[in-house]
């Protein structure tokens, strides 16, 4: 069965508008998880690695500003795209370990979503 | 530079076998993983492979040469449900993911 929960799997929502994003880890505590993105026929991007109690490390050519990552409690880290744009449409993936271990990362379902 | 290189897209026959090759260039390496990913969801993971060599798991194999920087996996009496895209993401040092952009494979009846 699924081991990361995301939340919502498809937003449409209108340019301007801010977007959170839920990603939760079941019957397991994750200290880190990750957010990817994922435009059409491309490879998975990381953007940032989400960690429990301190702040997210961004990759570079991500706005921190933009993309507020909030990692409060070991099974919950949420994503906000903030004031969001048509060219922010992509499918958004967060995904965990498990405790203990590099490898591999469960991911959730994805959220795509689309700016109108 | 970090880099993985795969092919964009691959045809096969069902019931035929397939490799779908992968390179890496990574700084250090803890591993080489492939992911299974169709239209519109989240990748599954396949295999794991740290050490040289074949791992087998039902239909799917993975083979490693580190030497190389080399994977392939190998699907065997393809099903149409094994049309999707195949990620390979190799681990470095810092135990980071770097990724492919994928091959997509189509399986033609």
């Amino acid at each position: 069965g699924a081991v990361v929960s995301q939340h919502p799997s498809w937003v449409i929502c209108k340019s301007g508008t801010s977007v959170k994003i839920e990603c939760r880890s079941l019957d397991f505590q994750a200290t880190t998880m990750f957010w990817y993105r994922q435009f059409p026929k491309q490879s998975l991007m990381l953007m940032a690695t989400s960690n429990e109690g301190s702040k997210a490390t961004y990759e570079q050519g991500v706005e921190k500003d933009k993309f507020l990552i909030n990692h409060a409690s070991l099974t919950l880290s949420t994503l906000t795209v903030t004031s969001a744009h048509p060219e922010d449409s992509s499918f958004y993936i967060c995904s965990a370990n498990w405790p203990g271990e590099v490898q591999p990362q469960h991911f959730g379902d994805g959220t795509r979503l689309s700016i109108l | 530079g970090q880099n993985i290189d795969q092919p964009t897209e691959m045809t096969a026959t069902e019931g035929a076998i397939v490799q779908i090759n992968c390179t890496y260039q990574t700084s250090g390496f803890n591993g080489l993983f492939w992911y299974q990913q169709h239209a519109g969801e989240a990748p599954t993971f396949l295999s794991y492979n740290v050490l040289d060599g074949l791992e087998e798991k039902g239909r799917f194999s993975s083979f490693l040469s580190r030497s190389k920087g080399y994977s392939y996996l190998l699907l065997k009496e393809l099903q149409m449900k094994d049309s999707a895209s195949y990620l390979c993401a190799a681990m470095d040092s810092n135990y980071q993911l770097i990724w492919g952009a994928g091959t997509k494979l189509i399986i033609k009846p």
